[in-house]
């Protein structure tokens, strides 16, 4: 049973450009969570969607930053017009629904804007 | 407004000894309270997930306990090794919907 994946591992961009961020929830998990943790900062929540719904974008920049989780395919958190401020680790979390509610992470994405 | 605060922010216990990480939360309506592990340049291993209604969970050398009315968490790891050296993180649910607040985590180093 695969854990949560995520992809690209690492990203570099150029300021300006966009960034697509993928995440493949654990299998039979139909809720993703957002997270990102910036450099010598804590992690913190951006976004929590179920499978084609937005439920809480309470953490999400209002611009620039958007997220989808479609019915087939994976959750993607997409940056427009990155710039430096955007450079951090960017992890997705699954969890199943229940209501025990434990979440598992993937490995991140490591964003870098030069 | 939750705040989720752990200390000390770094701590170095030769090997053997016994780790004791603190937790603490501003705001005791909490759903449940999740330990993690976080190694350099990796993701997020969940540890121990302690819902409200416990007191406590086991899971081999680490033990979680949960005060709600004090809003404190203790996670204790047995007999260190090495391999336990990472950064440890707690978080709370603290909304219907799921999402978690972490602290900043406590980073540990076991020397051999």
């Amino acid at each position: 049973n695969a854990g949560v994946m995520q992809n690209p591992r690492h990203l570099v961009r150029r300021r300006g450009q966009e960034a697509r961020l993928r995440c493949s929830p654990m299998k039979g998990h139909s809720h993703v969570y957002w997270y990102r943790q910036l450099p010598e900062e804590g992690l913190k929540f951006m976004v929590y969607l179920q499978k084609e719904n937005i439920i809480d974008e309470s953490g999400m920049p209002k611009e620039r930053f958007s997220a989808e989780f479609p019915k087939e395919g994976p959750s993607i958190l997409r940056i427009q017009q990155v710039v430096r401020g955007d450079s951090a680790a960017y992890f997705c979390a699954s969890f199943s629904g229940g209501s025990y509610n434990e979440q598992f992470f993937g490995p991140g994405t490591r964003l870098t804007v030069l | 407004k939750q705040e989720v605060t752990q200390i000390p922010a770094a701590l170095s216990v030769p090997e053997g000894e016994n780790l004791v990480l603190n937790c603490s939360f501003t705001d005791s309506a909490i759903y449940n309270l999740q330990w993690f592990r976080q190694d350099p340049g990796k993701g997020l291993t969940s540890l121990l997930l302690i819902q409200s209604s416990q007191r406590e969970q086991t899971s081999g050398r680490l033990n979680a306990s949960l005060d709600k009315s004090s809003g404190r968490s203790t996670l204790y790891i047995a007999a260190s090794q090495p391999g336990d050296s990472a950064t440890y993180l707690c978080a709370v649910v603290t909304d219907s919907w799921g999402k978690l607040q972490f602290g900043a985590g406590t980073q540990v180093v076991v020397t051999p």
